[in-house]
């Protein structure tokens, strides 16, 4: 079945770049996706990637992806206190989204 | 727009009680979602809806029951409910079919629920 893997967690210093990392396991996922929860709330969409692509630069946010390797990666340049959240990698199966556990990233200051 | 709504935010309930969780949303979305958060374990799919009067099973379906009769609602049932349901449920909502659609999830704030 679909399984999508994440570390959990990544501590940076602020003002450095943050790296996370994905694994997917499902070839025909048209999108993916970078999902961000802060404290008490629900998850936001923070970018996404068309499966056809292998970059996608969005302000600090770049995000890459190789299909062979079937591995995704969302790098934020700059941390900033205000990061410090859950990202979430996810691929779209169909009708369902699949999410991995989330990586908590920790920014010291 | 108040987007994806879920109430009640906190219950706490006893083995064996029931209870059922209310979603609503105000997008005109087609596909609506329950899922559970669970520490270490990420989003696991319960329930979904692919439109009004339809429902499926997702990845962690049992103890579980859901209904759309109303296209902008989406409830979640608990029948009776067991310690291993206390978890942070979250719904969820997308457009539906079609070239411009990205598959963005809405999701609501979460519902804590605790089964003592």
């Amino acid at each position: 079945g679909e399984d999508v893997e994440q570390s959990l967690f990544l501590s940076v210093r602020e003002g450095d770049s943050s790296v996370i990392n994905c694994t997917y396991t499902d070839s025909s996922s048209t999108y993916l996706y970078w999902y961000k929860q802060e404290p008490g709330a629900g998850l936001q969409l923070l970018t996404y990637i068309f499966s056809n692509m292998d970059m996608k630069q969005d302000q600090r946010l770049t995000v890459l992806l190789n299909k062979k390797d079937k591995h995704l990666s969302l790098r934020i340049a700059d941390t900033q206190t205000g990061d410090s959240a859950i990202y979430f990698c996810a691929e779209s199966t169909g009708f369902k989204t699949i999410f991995g556990a989330g990586t908590r990233l920790f920014v010291k200051a | 727009n108040a987007g994806v709504t879920q109430t009640p935010k906190f219950r706490v309930l006893k083995t064996g009680q029931s209870m059922t969780l209310l979603c609503a949303q105000d997008m005109n979305h087609e596909y609506m979602y329950w899922y559970r958060q669970d520490p270490g374990m990420g989003l696991r799919l319960i329930h979904y809806s692919v439109g009004e009067g339809t429902t499926a099973k997702g990845e962690v379906p049992d103890g579980y029951n859901v209904s759309r009769l109303k296209k902008q609602n989406f409830l979640l049932g608990l029948e009776s409910a067991a310690p291993s349901q206390t978890s942070v449920y979250f719904c969820a909502s997308i457009m539906g079919g079609g070239a411009t659609n990205t598959g963005e999830l809405f999701f609501g704030e979460g519902s804590r629920l605790t089964v003592l």
